[in-house]
């Protein structure tokens, strides 16, 4: 049973718009909520994380948001660049599982230039 | 420098044989992991050693075996291997301080069993 649901399975944004990923999760004992980027022949790395107390969190273009009732979180990447085209996963942990991450299935992204 | 290194980057074999990928963090950190990601990208915990004790085996066969000769490295091996193991394992590193910690990944094994 997939714990935490991520859509869409692909996504094509023009240079300049706005990229949003959506995720949901199963488990309310889930404590952390990282997003991974991965590029094309690398391992995925983290890009943003939020914990569930709070219900935004933003870095530069990138922004989550958390919606802790609807058991939802998303990515928001503004002014998305071309060298945003990877995959990204959102993922869940539940801190005492030894910190094990569960992936969302990833996203697929182009930014067209 | 490279943080989280694998060997081989690509694995290439035929179903029965037994093989080994070599992982090695710089990091200091002393959480380590294995994941497997599909051909649909899809990635999933394997194993999970911290300080050379297994602290998190997923239902995966008895195939496959990790062995933590140290903290830095942290290596899998599979016997009698199947076509259906053809993936991207990925090692990664943590820290283990209490709290969550960021996750390090390696760059990656394509292994392909033919």
């Amino acid at each position: 049973q997939q714990q935490v649901k991520q859509s869409p399975q692909s996504l094509i944004v023009q240079k300049g718009g706005i990229s949003i990923i959506n995720c949901a999760y199963e488990n309310t004992a889930f404590d952390y909520f990282p997003w991974y980027q991965q590029f094309p022949g690398k391992g995925p790395a983290l890009l943003i994380a939020i914990r569930p107390d709070v219900s935004e969190k933003k870095e530069g273009r990138f922004t989550i948001s958390f919606n802790k009732s609807a058991k939802q979180f998303s990515l928001h990447i503004m002014d998305s660049q071309p060298g945003d085209s990877a995959t990204y996963f959102c993922a869940a942990v539940l801190e005492t599982s030894g910190s094990r991450l569960t992936f969302g299935e990833g996203t697929q992204l182009t930014v067209n230039p | 420098d490279t943080a989280v290194s694998q060997t081989p980057k690509y694995l290439v074999t035929q179903m029965g044989n037994d093989k080994s990928i070599k992982c090695e963090q710089n990091l200091g950190h002393d959480t380590m992991y294995w994941y497997k990601q599909d051909s649909k990208k899809f990635l999933k915990i394997m194993f999970s050693y911290n300080n050379k004790e297994l602290i998190i085996n997923e239902t995966v066969p008895n195939r496959f075996s990790p062995k933590s000769p140290d903290k830095a490295h942290l290596n899998l091996h599979i016997n009698s291997l199947e076509l259906g193991d053809s993936a991207v394992y990925f090692c990664a590193s943590s820290t283990s301080s209490g709290l969550v910690d960021t996750q390090y990944f390696g760059p990656g094994t394509r292994l392909t069993v033919l």
